[in-house]
């Protein structure tokens, strides 16, 4: 079946740091791929997505690259900041009949000053 | 506002007691989901409804959970006779279902579920 593997937290850096979440999936057929955000105290915000193989997804300064021969979703950003620190989750968009999305478990990012 | 919106934002009930979650989703999105967010498990899909379709109800966890959506738009999630475990975050969201599949589901802050 479809899964979502993403890399356990916390994570902790400091202000402009370089970040990486590594986020990879198994699915069959060619599914679409999604990076959630959920602030401290909000809901769950669509952070970028990527729909088709070699597809770069990005938002905010965060950036992730659909690839299909490593089957992999890696989130990235170059300098974070404290406003960045969240949760964060990789999904995978199921092309079935439902459109469930399937999620990782997600990683807490924690930026301190 | 324009966004998901659901309530009430936190429910505090006696095991064994019923209870009633309301999603209101964003007007002219046609398809929405239930989750459950329970702490260290992640996001477990519980239910979709697309326009007037029979709902895909296979991720409920037992026969205490049940939905519905009136009038293709707000839906109630019930919980019958509630258990501890299900203590969690339930958490909707909608979409312009299958107008493009691609759409991304727009959450709402959700219901934080305490059973005592």
């Amino acid at each position: 079946g479809n899964s979502v593997t993403q890399m356990e937290g916390p994570v902790t850096l400091s202000e402009e740091a370089f970040l990486t979440i590594n986020c990879t999936y198994t699915a069959t057929g060619y599914p679409s791929l999604f990076w959630y955000v959920q602030y401290p105290g909000e809901g769950l915000q669509l952070l970028l997505k990527a729909t088709k193989a070699d597809d770069k997804g990005s938002n905010k300064g965060f950036e992730a690259t659909y690839r299909k021969e490593t089957t992999s979703f890696h989130l990235e950003k170059g300098s974070v900041q404290v406003s960045d620190s969240a949760v964060y989750f990789c999904a995978l968009l199921n092309a079935g009949n439902n459109r469930k999305l399937i999620w990782g478990l997600g990683t807490s990012l924690a930026v301190n000053p | 506002g324009a966004g998901v919106s659901q309530s009430p934002s936190n429910k505090v009930t006696e095991k064994g007691k019923d209870v009633e979650l309301r999603c209101d989703p964003i007007s002219g999105h046609t398809a929405l989901y239930w989750y459950r967010q329970s702490l260290g498990q992640g996001l477990e899909f519980l239910i979709y409804f697309q326009g007037n379709s029979a709902p895909d109800k296979s991720g409920l966890p037992s026969d205490r959970f049940s939905a519905e959506r009136t009038g293709g738009s707000v839906s109630t999630l019930t919980i019958q006779r509630t258990q501890q475990e299900d203590s969690a975050v339930y958490l909707c969201a909608s979409s312009f279902g299958d107008r493009d599949y691609n759409q991304p589901q727009h959450f709402g802050d959700g219901t934080r579920l305490s059973i005592l």
